[in-house]
């Protein structure tokens, strides 16, 4: 079945730091891809999403290129604020008929000033 | 902007007991869902539902129920909570199968 592997747990930055949060997929034909964000006390919300190879995802900083030939969607921003201290999560929704998003387990980023 | 809430916000529950969380979108999403967050597990699909009067199972609905009543309100129901069903449940709708799923708040239930 489909899956998604991303980075584990928790990753601890200063405010600018460079931020690499992993994502890999596992799944049947061509899904579509997305990064969700959870502030504390909320639901998940989307940051943005892609769709085929090579495209380019990117909201409030935050970017990720869907790399079918790696099968990765890793999120990046250059410079992180204190305000960016969330939960993410990597999902995918596979094509055909499918509905379901299928999320990673989550990674907790906190940033410190 | 997609507008979904659920009550109550938090919940204790017994063991055994029967436990309703509710969902209300104001959206006319035809789509809505049921999703529980564990730690370790991120966010998995229990139910979901295309159409009022009628629901689907997702991939973990064993001692869940789901009903949607109307367009704009789904759902779940624990009939016997067990221990095992404490977590973070969330709703979210959407205008079709292929389009951004908003989520509501979440209700934090706790089975003793």
């Amino acid at each position: 079945g489909d899956s998604v592997t991303q980075t584990e747990g928790q990753v601890a930055l200063s405010e600018e730091d460079f931020l690499t949060i992993h994502c890999n997929y596992s799944a049947s034909g061509y899904p579509t891809l997305f990064w969700y964000v959870q502030y504390p006390g909320e639901g998940p919300q989307l940051l943005f999403r892609a769709s085929r190879d090579k495209e380019k995802g990117s909201s409030r900083g935050f970017e990720a290129t869907y790399d079918k030939g790696t099968t990765s969607f890793h999120l990046r921003k250059a410079s992180v604020q204190e305000s960016d201290s969330a939960v993410y999560y990597c999902a995918l929704r596979s094509g055909g008929s499918n509905y379901k998003l299928t999320f990673g387990k989550g990674t907790l980023l906190t940033v410190t000033p | 902007e997609a507008a979904v809430t659920q009550s109550p916000r938090s919940k204790v529950a017994v063991t055994g007991g029967k436990v309703t969380l509710s969902c209300h979108q104001t959206n006319n999403h035809d789509y809505m869902y049921w999703y529980r967050q564990d730690t370790g597990h991120g966010l998995r699909l229990i139910h979901y539902s295309y159409v009022a009067d009628s629901t689907e199972k997702g991939d973990i609905p064993d001692g869940y129920k789901a009903s949607r009543p109307s367009q704009e309100n789904f759902s779940l129901i624990l009939e016997l909570a067990s221990l095992s069903q404490t977590a973070v449940y969330f709703c979210a709708s959407s205008w079709d199968r292929k389009d951004t799923q908003y989520f509501g708040p979440g209700t934090r239930l706790l089975v003793l």
